[in-house]
């Protein structure tokens, strides 16, 4: 199992704000990072799947990089609103077997 | 269409009872999970089944028990329930693919299971 930790914990920020938060995982025997995103009441929905370092993904105003070098990934959310709040959950995949090991998430309220 | 159901999605038990929750998914996926959101809201995984082979078990109560009559089916049996097993399940797929796509999770809208 792989550790990975979030940071904030949760966070409030104004509509309109740009906010981005980490996730940090070990960097040996990386394969690939995921991105999800859960709201309350719902089920958790994929954003983005990384794999190599570098790597720049965005969808609309959301946007995630990856360093596997240094083992961490930010997600960036431009011009916050308040359907963007929900926890964003990031999750390497094991060495072995297929199920993720989510983090703890970061809760993201966006208030009008 | 729904990708990956859950039924029921709400079940309010007693103490003792034998419950099952089912799961199905018609993405054609290859493995199928179930996860539990517990008393802090994180998501952990239970198990996770690869054509019908368990191949993941993590530190879950062997009073939990997950059946796979065929790919696209993955319940859940629960004996002897306890308070502490009230919670969220979810039921999740992925596809046997290579590179980005393996192992991304599509989730069902999960079960609130309440033991009284």
């Amino acid at each position: 199992i792989l550790n990975v930790e979030q940071s904030p914990q949760s966070l409030h920020v104004q509509e309109g704000d740009s906010t981005n938060f980490t996730c940090s995982f070990p960097s040996s025997n990386f394969y690939a990072l995921h991105w999800y995103r859960w709201e309350t009441a719902k089920s958790p929905e994929a954003l983005f799947v990384m794999t190599l370092n570098g790597d720049e993904k965005k969808k609309g105003r959301i946007s995630a990089t990856l360093n596997t070098k240094e083992g961490y990934s930010y997600l960036y959310i431009k011009g916050s609103q308040p359907e963007d709040s929900a926890t964003y959950l990031c999750a390497p995949p094991p060495n072995s077997g297929y199920a993720l090991n989510f983090g703890k998430g970061t809760s993201l309220l966006v208030t009008p | 269409d729904t990708a990956v159901s859950q039924t029921p999605k709400y079940l309010v038990t007693q103490m003792g009872n034998d419950k099952s929750i089912k799961c199905e998914q018609n993405l054609g996926h290859d493995t199928m999970y179930w996860y539990k959101q517990d008393s802090k809201k994180f998501l952990k995984i239970m198990f996770s089944y690869n054509n019908k082979e368990l191949i993941i078990n993590e530190t879950v109560p062997n009073r939990f028990s997950p059946k796979s009559p065929d790919k696209a089916h993955l319940n859940l049996h629960i004996n002897s329930l306890e308070l502490g097993d009230s919670a969220v399940y979810f039921c999740a797929s992925s596809p046997h693919a290579t590179g980005e796509r393996s192992y991304e999770q599509y989730f069902g809208p999960g079960t609130r299971l309440t033991v009284t």
